[in-house]
């Protein structure tokens, strides 16, 4: 099937912890984004990327890094500079429109 | 100003009747407008998208984009129950280089 996959579905973060999000596309999309949302929030944009080797920070990338080795990967680190990580994370690859994952909820124990 | 602008709501309206959704943007470069749905606990779907001036319809679903007044909305003719989800306006904003940016977004409740 095509489309996107995030992995996990749930994640708990101790602090001082760096987690690692997983996003995978078979859609054979250039572009990939990261957004967060928050309870009641539209979707805030973290980083995105328009090509392999290439990406640009987004309105919030204080506390997350990517990066993008291969057209099909785009991996999301929260890091432990980030201070209020719990939300949930979306990643989307695009192409006539944004095709989203499932969703990552990240929590912080 | 923020880049993409949409009221909160929530909108209420009973089953059969016509929802209105609107959205304004700032970027006069915009060449690219999406509304997405978004179930509680769900990641959002596309429902449409435009990119001239004027009308687009698809099943109960139109969408109306007007570049000069910076301003696309999404009706959704005789609502359904199921139609009760949070609607999310999207702009491609940018050239080559081009991100998506979203609105708030605007939740819908149908009333059977």
């Amino acid at each position: 099937d095509g489309g996107i996959t995030q992995s996990p579905k749930y994640l708990f973060r101790k602090e001082g912890q760096n987690v690692t999000l997983s996003c995978e596309q078979n859609l054979n999309h250039d572009a990939m984004y990261w957004y967060r949302q928050d309870p009641g929030q539209g979707l805030r944009l973290i980083y995105y990327s328009q090509i392999v080797n290439d990406f640009q920070k987004g309105d919030i990338a204080e506390g997350y890094s990517v990066s993008r080795e291969k057209k099909e990967s785009f991996p999301l680190t929260v890091t432990s500079a980030q201070k209020n990580p719990t939300a949930f994370y979306l990643c989307a690859s695009m192409g006539r429109g944004a095709f989203f994952g499932q969703g990552t909820r990240l929590t912080v124990v | 100003q923020k880049e993409v602008e949409q009221n909160s709501g929530p909108l209420s309206v009973p089953e059969g009747a016509i929802a209105s959704l609107n959205c304004t943007y700032s970027d006069r470069g915009s060449q690219s407008f999406f509304w997405y749905r978004q179930y509680s606990g769900k990641s959002p779907e596309l429902i449409m998208f435009i990119y001239s001036n004027g009308d687009k319809e698809d099943g109960r679903f139109t969408a109306q984009l007007n570049k000069a007044s910076q301003y696309v909305s999404l009706l959704i003719r005789d609502s359904q129950p199921s139609d009760s989800a949070t609607y999310l306006c999207a702009v491609k904003i940018g050239g080559s280089n081009y991100k998506l940016t979203f609105g708030k977004g605007t939740l819908l409740t149908v009333n059977p």
